[in-house]
């Protein structure tokens, strides 16, 4: 089955830039979306179809999806972007396939 | 505007059965799909399966195969998932969330139901 592989966790400085990385054998074949989840809360769509933002997330969040390994990228990281970040991914046999899910920390 | 609610949090014994529902508000409800997911305590994301309201077509994760039934009822424009032989490591938080397929990703979601495994 497809497997998708994330970092458990990364640390930013506010005002810095994250970079949060998901890797797939061959994941630039299939759409990449990225989903933001905070504490006690529903996971929201932050990024679909490799790059693109839903409206009302702000430019702040960009991604990327290049050969084996997709990044969300935050510019800018405020503190309010404290959260857990998914990567998901659409696969013909396994259907819709998630990452562990990474743990960005604002210090 | 577009909403998904989920039923009240549920504590159920091992091998018992468990049906959560996931109704719709806002939207033509056999427009999209509805998906499946649940989190384990501390852990990731993880897709159960899918249904197409619009017909009742169901597709399930292997993982789930033969444990999993996804089914919708199209009066009440309401979406149920119901998970048997339950075990301890199904304890989690259930949530559906509905599938734009005209960008492959899960645009709105419920508010997640906990179920709770226990003897």
């Amino acid at each position: 089955s497809y497997e998708l592989t994330q970092p458990p966790s990364v640390s930013v400085s506010p005002g810095q830039t994250a970079n949060i990385t998901c890797s797939g054998d061959e994941l630039e074949k299939r759409y990449a979306c990225w989903y933001q989840q905070k504490p006690g809360q529903s996971p929201v769509l932050v990024i679909y179809r490799d790059s693109k933002r839903p409206s009302g997330i702000p430019e702040r969040f960009s991604a990327s999806n290049s050969g084996n390994t997709a990044t969300l990228t935050i510019s800018g990281t405020q503190a309010i972007d404290e959260a857990d970040y998914h990567c998901q991914a659409w696969d013909g046999s396994s259907l819709f396939v998630f990452g562990s899910g990474t743990k960005v920390t604002v210090l | 505007q577009v909403q998904l609610v989920q039923s009240g949090a549920e504590v159920k014994k091992p091998g018992a059965s468990v049906k959560v529902s996931c109704k719709t508000f806002g939207y033509p409800f056999t427009g999209y799909y509805i998906q499946w997911l649940r989190q384990a305590p501390g852990q990731g994301l993880e897709w159960m399966g899918r249904i197409n309201p619009n017909g009742g077509g169901t597709d399930y994760a292997q993982k789930f195969q033969g444990r999993v039934t996804l089914t919708r009822d199209t009066s009440m424009n309401t979406a149920y998932m119901e998970l048997s032989g339950l075990r301890s490591d199904d304890t989690a938080v259930y949530y559906c969330a509905r599938e734009k397929t005209t960008i492959s990703a899960f645009d709105v979601w419920g508010q997640g139901t906990m179920v709770t495994v226990s003897s």
